[in-house]
């Protein structure tokens, strides 16, 4: 499978506990994405890497929330002592670069999102 | 004001009904417009690409109105697949999610 993929699928964790989400995105992609959907919503925009660099935060992305993609490849989002409202969809989605342009056809792909349930 | 708006839904529309969602956006920098389509706890998948000329595919049409900010998709002939939420994209910086209107094609 050469799509987007996120591990795992689904965590339950009890607040205060550190989480970390790992995506693998489309292999010729170099830009990542990290959206937060919760139920009713559309994705939220967090934060966005061009190969390895993290160009923009979302003010959503509480000091609590760190992402990394250290090698410009996978990318890791950890949650640092998780609270009851952090329960969510978290997805990741990968785009080439120039992505946008209109007429362009290219856009944003997502993993399956990884579910959190904080208790 | 948010900068991705849709139409709130639910849109409950028998089989073979044309169902027509709008959606406006804020940032009048914004590139590009796609429609996506979201199954219940699934990722969301891309439907189509907006064009400035409007673009059909299929039973899907998409209209794209830079002056008023707007942005359509209609479904002709819906079937009972076509239920799901469907999101409007924007890009200008990155890619902004409205929130959704939800379909549901009844028999």
């Amino acid at each position: 499978d050469t799509g987007v993929s996120q591990d795992p699928r689904h965590k339950i964790t009890k607040r205060g506990q550190n989480v970390t989400f790992r995506c693998d995105p489309i292999s010729e992609h170099n830009r990542l994405y990290w959206y937060r959907q919760t139920l009713g919503q559309g994705p939220e925009f967090l934060t966005y890497f061009q190969n390895e660099a993290q160009l923009e935060k979302s003010r959503l992305l509480s000091d609590r929330f760190s992402a990394e993609r250290p090698k410009g490849s996978f990318s890791t989002l950890e949650i640092q002592r998780t609270e009851q409202g952090d329960s969510a969809m978290y997805l990741c989605a990968s785009s080439l670069r120039g992505t946008g342009a209109l007429g362009s056809g290219n856009t944003i792909y997502f993993g399956e999102g990884s579910w959190l349930t904080v208790v | 004001r948010k900068e991705v708006e849709q139409d709130p839904g639910p849109f409950n529309v028998p089989e073979g009904a044309t169902v027509a969602f709008n959606c406006t956006y804020s940032n009048s920098a914004s590139q590009s417009f796609f429609w996506y389509r979201q199954d219940c706890r699934k990722e969301p998948k891309l439907l189509m690409s907006v064009y400035s000329s409007g673009n059909e595919d299929g039973r899907f049409t998409a209209q794209l109105n830079r002056a008023s900010q707007y942005i359509s998709l209609l479904i002709r002939d819906s079937k009972l697949s076509d239920s799901a939420t469907y999101l409007c994209v924007v890009y200008g910086q990155n890619f902004v999610f409205g929130p959704g209107t939800r379909l549901s094609v009844l028999p």
